[in-house]
C-alpha cells in the first residue's frame, strides 16, 4: 500500500527566504511522486513529478523536489519565497501500474511580506 | 487546449434534492477520475474510468452516489438524495495515454452545498 506523510501542516515565511515543504512517503513498488499546488478556490496545479529519472527534479515557478529513496523522502524546496507562492501544496504518490493517486494532507504555505 | 472543464463552479442545494455535477475531460485522455476534496478527510479518489468503463468505484461513499461516463468526453457525478455531509469541492482529472502516463491534469473543481 502506499501512503504520504507531509510533516508540516502550516509553514510561514517571509517574503525572501527560503522555503521547505516536507514530505515522507511510504510505497511498495517503484513510486512516481508529484507536488501538486492548490491557490485559494483554485483547482490543482502540477508542481512538478518525479519518475525515476533524475532525483532533483525542477518544477514551475522555481521549486525543486529531491528524491531520496533512502529516506523515503521527497521535500519541496524553492530559493526565495514570492507573496504569490501562498498556498496549499500537497505531495503525491502514484504507485507504477497503479492508477490513482494518494494525496498527504497538505501544507498551508504562508508567505509574509 | 482549454483543459478539464466542470460544470457548474459552485452549486447550492437543499438537503434530499439530486445534485448532478458535469466533467469533460481534456480531448484524447483515457482516464477520468472524480476526487473529493473536504476539511475533514482531505482528497479522496471516488471513481475513475478507463475508457468510458468504470474500473474502481471502491471510494464511492454510498449508494447515494453514482456516476457515469457514457462517452470519452463526458461525465457525471450524481448524489441522490445528497446531504449536508456531502458539502465539498469536487474535482474532476484526466491522464493522457502517452507522454508522462501518471499525471492527472485537474479541473477547476464544483463546491457544493448542501443546506
Amino acid at each position: 500500500a502506499q501512503s504520504v506523510t507531509q510533516l508540516d501542516s502550516h509553514v510561514s515565511v517571509s517574503e525572501g527566504t527560503p522555503v521547505l515543504l516536507r514530505c515522507n512517503y511510504s510505497s511498495s513498488y517503484s513510486p512516481s511522486l508529484f507536488w501538486y499546488v492548490q491557490h485559494p478556490n483554485k483547482g490543482l496545479q502540477l508542481l512538478l513529478k518525479y519518475t525515476s529519472a533524475a532525483t532533483l527534479v525542477k518544477g514551475i515557478n522555481g521549486f525543486e523536489a529531491e528524491f531520496k529513496k533512502s529516506e523515503t523522502s521527497f521535500h519541496l524546496t524553492k530559493p526565495s519565497a514570492h507573496m504569490s507562492d501562498a498556498a496549499e501544496y500537497f505531495c503525491v504518490v502514484s504507485e507504477t501500474g497503479r492508477r490513482a493517486l494518494t494525496f498527504g494532507s497538505g501544507t498551508r504555505l504562508q508567505v509574509q511580506p | 487546449d482549454a483543459g478539464v472543464i466542470q460544470s457548474p463552479r459552485h452549486e447550492v442545494t437543499e438537503m434530499g434534492q439530486e445534485v448532478t455535477l458535469r466533467c469533460k475531460p481534456i480531448s484524447g485522455h483515457d482516464y477520468l477520475f472524480w476526487y473529493r476534496q473536504t476539511m475533514m478527510r482531505g482528497l479522496e479518489l471516488l471513481i475513475y474510468f478507463n475508457n468510458n468503463v468504470p474500473i474502481d468505484d471502491s471510494g464511492m461513499p454510498e449508494d447515494r452516489f453514482s456516476a457515469k461516463m457514457p462517452n470519452a468526453s463526458f461525465s457525471t457525478l450524481k448524489i441522490q438524495p445528497s446531504e449536508p455531509r456531502d458539502s465539498a469541492v469536487y474535482f474532476c482529472a484526466s491522464r493522457s495515454p502517452i507522454g508522462s502516463p501518471d499525471t492527472q491534469y485537474f479541473g477547476p473543481g464544483t463546491r457544493l452545498t448542501v443546506l
